[in-house]
C-alpha cells in the first residue's frame, strides 16, 4: 500500500536540471516527505526530507506544494552519476508502531544521458 | 565513520541450509534496521531495533526467520532452511534516533542466492 506515485523511467541530459516529481495526495499533517536514492549495486542514499517549507542542500532541492499532495525533487545540474532509481517516501514525523520502517516503491529510473 | 558494514556480501547455498548476515552499524547509531530486496523492488522492510530491544516486525519475516541485537551493536540475520524465494539482497540500515527518527544510512547489502 504504497503512498506516493511515481513516474517509472525519465531522461534527463548531463549539466541539466532532473526535475523527479511525486504525487502523495493522502499525505497526512504529520507525515514528512523523504527522497532516497539507489545507485546500481548500492545500498539506498538518503537525499533530503520536508514537511512543508521547500528545502534545499548540498545534493538537491525539494519542492512541496501548498497543499502538500505533490512534490518536486530537484538535481540542479546532473552529472552521469546521478544515475540511480530515485524513490519518494511519506513517512510519520511520530514515533510508534509502523512509524519506523520506510515504505519504498518502485521509484523512478533515472538515466543521465551524456 | 566508516559506514555501515555488512558481511558477507555475497552468499550461494543450497535450498534447506540455514544462512546468517551481520551488520555493524555506525557506532553511535542506536538504532537498526533490516530490508529485503528483490529484483526490480525497492528494499521492504523486515525489522527495527532500538539498542538491543526489537521493536517491529515486518509480516514478512517469517518463522524461519530470526534477527538478533546482543548488546545494542551489531545485528545478526538468520534464515533457517532457506528456501529459493528467499533468495534477494538483504539490506541493513542504521540512525541515530532523534525527534524525527533521523536519516537512514544504508550498508551495501549482502546478496543472498539459494540454489
Amino acid at each position: 500500500d504504497a503512498k506516493t506515485t511515481q513516474p517509472t523511467s525519465m531522461d534527463c541530459a548531463e549539466g541539466r536540471a532532473a526535475n523527479l516529481p511525486c504525487n502523495h495526495s493522502t499525505i497526512s499533517g504529520n507525515e514528512y516527505v523523504y527522497w532516497y536514492r539507489q545507485i546500481h549495486s548500492q545500498g539506498p542514499q538518503y537525499i533530503i526530507h520536508g514537511l512543508k517549507n521547500n528545502e534545499t542542500n548540498e545534493m538537491a532541492s525539494l519542492i512541496i506544494t501548498e497543499d502538500r499532495k505533490s512534490s518536486t525533487l530537484i538535481l540542479p545540474h546532473a552529472t552521469l552519476r546521478d544515475t540511480a532509481v530515485y524513490y519518494c517516501i511519506v513517512r510519520s514525523a511520530y514515533s510508534g508502531a509502523g512509524s519506523y520502517q520506510l515504505t519504498f516503491g518502485k521509484g523512478t529510473k533515472l538515466s543521465v544521458i551524456p | 565513520d566508516t559506514g555501515v558494514s555488512q558481511n558477507p556480501r555475497h552468499k550461494i547455498t543450497k535450498r534447506g541450509q540455514n544462512v546468517t548476515f551481520r551488520c555493524d552499524p555506525i557506532s553511535e547509531h542506536n538504532r537498526l534496521y533490516w530490508y529485503r530486496q528483490t529484483l526490480g523492488q525497492g528494499p521492504e522492510f523486515l525489522t527495527y531495533f532500538q539498542n538491543e530491544a526489537q521493536l517491529e516486525k515486518s509480516r514478512l519475516l517469517s518463522d524461519r526467520f530470526s534477527a538478533e541485537r546482543p548488546k545494542g551493536s551489531f545485528s545478526t540475520l538468520e534464515i533457517q532452511r532457506t528456501e529459493q524465494g528467499d533468495s534477494a539482497m538483504y539490506l541493513c540500515a542504521s540512525s541515530l534516533g532523534l525527534a524525527d527518527h533521523g536519516e537512514l544510512f544504508f550498508g551495501e547489502g549482502s546478496r543472498l542466492t539459494v540454489l
